[in-house]
C-alpha cells in the first residue's frame, strides 16, 4: 500500500519570506497523481496544487510551486512571498492511476505559521 | 452550484447512539468519498462509492455504513457510536474516479461521542 510522509509537523515563516513543505512517498507504480491541499482554521479542504507523475515539468500555481523528483519519491510544496492567509495545515495526498485508483492517501499534515 | 454539502455541522452523541451524516452534491460527480480526520493523523478514508449502488470499503470502515441510492447523495450512518468515533469527518467527490481530478469537499462535521 502507499504511504505518505510528511516530515515536518510544524513549519514557520516571515511574511513575505519563501517556505518549503517536504512531502515524501512510497509507491511501486510508475504513474500516479500527487496533490497539495490547504486546510485553513475555517476547517474547509482546499486544492492548492496537483501534479501529475507522467509530467517532468513542476507543477506552479501563483506563489505556490512544486520540485518532484520523481526517482527520489519526492514532493515539496514551496510558498513564495508568504502571506498571513497562507497560515494553515497543508495535506499531501498520493492517489495511483490504477484500478481501485479512487482513493486519495494522504499525509498527516504539515501545520504552518505565518509570522508578521 | 452548491458543490458538496454536509449536514450537521457539529453533533453530540451518547455512547451507542445512532445517527446519519448527510453529503450531497450537485456537480453530478461519480465518485464519493468519507473521510475522517484526527490530530496527527492525517485524513482516514471511512467507504467510498464510485456510483449509484456501487460503494465499498477503505482504511478505517468499522462501525460505519454507507449507501448510495442517487448519484447526488452519500449519507454516512453510524450504527452504534463509540468514544473511539470522535472526530471531524468529511464528504468528499470527484468527477471521476481517478486520475488527476480533484477532490471536492464539504465543511466537514465535528462529532463528539460521550
Amino acid at each position: 500500500a502507499q504511504t505518505v510522509t510528511q516530515s515536518q509537523p510544524e513549519m514557520s515563516v516571515q511574511e513575505a519570506e519563501t517556505v518549503t513543505l517536504s512531502c515524501t512517498y512510497d509507491t511501486s507504480e510508475s504513474d500516479y497523481y500527487l496533490f497539495w491541499y490547504k486546510q485553513p482554521p475555517s476547517r474547509q479542504m482546499i486544492l492548492v496544487i496537483r501534479q501529475e507523475a507522467y509530467k517532468q515539468q513542476n507543477a506552479t500555481e501563483n506563489r505556490f510551486s512544486v520540485n518532484f523528483q520523481k526517482a527520489a519519491k519526492s514532493f515539496s510544496l514551496k510558498i513564495s512571498d508568504s502571506q498571513l492567509g497562507d497560515a494553515a495545515m497543508y495535506f499531501c495526498a498520493y492517489r495511483s492511476s490504477q484500478g481501485g485508483s479512487e482513493k486519495l492517501v494522504f499525509g498527516k499534515g504539515t501545520k504552518l505559521t505565518v509570522n508578521p | 452550484n452548491a458543490g458538496v454539502t454536509q449536514t450537521p455541522k457539529f453533533q453530540v452523541l451518547k455512547t451507542g447512539q445512532s445517527m446519519t451524516l448527510q453529503c450531497a452534491q450537485d456537480m453530478n460527480h461519480e465518485y464519493m468519498s468519507w473521510y475522517r480526520q484526527d490530530p496527527g493523523m492525517g485524513l482516514r478514508l471511512i467507504h467510498y462509492s464510485v456510483g449509484a449502488g456501487i460503494t465499498d470499503q477503505g482504511e478505517v470502515p468499522n462501525g460505519y455504513n454507507v449507501s448510495r441510492s442517487t448519484t447526488e447523495d452519500f449519507p454516512l450512518r453510524l450504527l452504534s457510536a463509540a468514544p473511539s468515533q470522535t472526530s471531524v469527518y468529511f464528504c468528499a467527490s470527484s468527477y471521476n474516479r481517478g486520475g488527476n481530478s480533484p477532490l471536492h469537499f464539504g465543511n466537514g462535521t465535528r462529532l463528539t461521542v460521550t
